[in-house]
């Protein structure tokens, strides 16, 4: 029983222009989200969070959208790079001291 | 700040050994949390430990065990070996910190049972 979503498995990108990054989670309980990007052979890289009480949070070129209603978040990149080309990971935790949940991971390709 | 670091970085054993991984934390950090990703899989939850004391544990066998130090180094270790646990290994620290709490990642190590 998946947690936490990530239904493409893979997404092409234009060089410049936006890349949509989505997530689903169906624990209600879940109040803080974390974006990871990972190239092979490393470990993954943390991008940036949101907790339960916001519905957006921006660093750079990278921003979170966060609907509680519909259990959904969203990593938006804006412009994409050539650089940005790896596999990222959703990954959500409840309160107290409650282990991450992973999604299984989305392939970006950016195209120049 | 010196990142999480692990040791070694691969490993080659053959089904019925046994294994010890290393996990460094960042300094400060208290809690360290060790992962499995395979192809398919992505990142499953083997256990975490903060102050030399499991806390957390995920559904996997008990062959998979680990123990953390009292500088918050940890290890992991797998008996009896299988096929099924060529992986790559994570290691993760965060400061353990009340309310949300952001875990970073070392290279990992990878695996290879034969």
């Amino acid at each position: 029983d998946q947690q936490v979503k990530q239904n493409s498995p893979s997404l092409s990108v234009q060089e410049g222009r936006i890349s949509i990054l989505n997530c689903d989670y169906t624990n209600s309980m879940f109040d803080y989200f974390l974006w990871y990007k990972k190239y092979p052979a490393e470990g993954p890289t943390f991008l940036i969070s949101i907790s339960s009480i916001k519905d957006k949070n921006e660093d750079g070129r990278f921003t979170v959208f966060l609907n509680k209603s519909a259990k959904h978040l969203s990593l938006h990149i804006v412009p994409s790079q050539p650089g940005d080309s790896a596999v990222y990971f959703c990954a959500a935790s409840g309160a107290g001291n409650t282990p991450l949940v992973f999604g299984k991971g989305t392939r970006l390709s950016v195209i120049a | 700040k010196a990142g999480v670091t692990q040791t070694p970085r691969y490993l080659i054993k053959t089904r019925g050994q046994q294994v010890t991984l290393s996990c460094s934390p960042i300094s400060g950090h208290r809690s360290v949390s060790w992962y499995q990703q395979t192809p398919g899989q992505g990142l499953q939850f083997l256990f975490e430990y903060f102050s030399e004391t499991q806390r957390n544990k995920g559904n996997f066998p008990g062959r998979f065990s680990g123990r953390q130090f009292s500088n918050s180094r940890s290890e992991m270790n797998v008996s009896t070996l299988e096929l099924g646990d060529s992986a790559l290994y994570l290691c993760a620290s965060s400061l353990a910190k009340p309310g949300p709490d952001t875990q970073y990642f070392g290279p990992g190590t990878r695996l290879t049972v034969l």
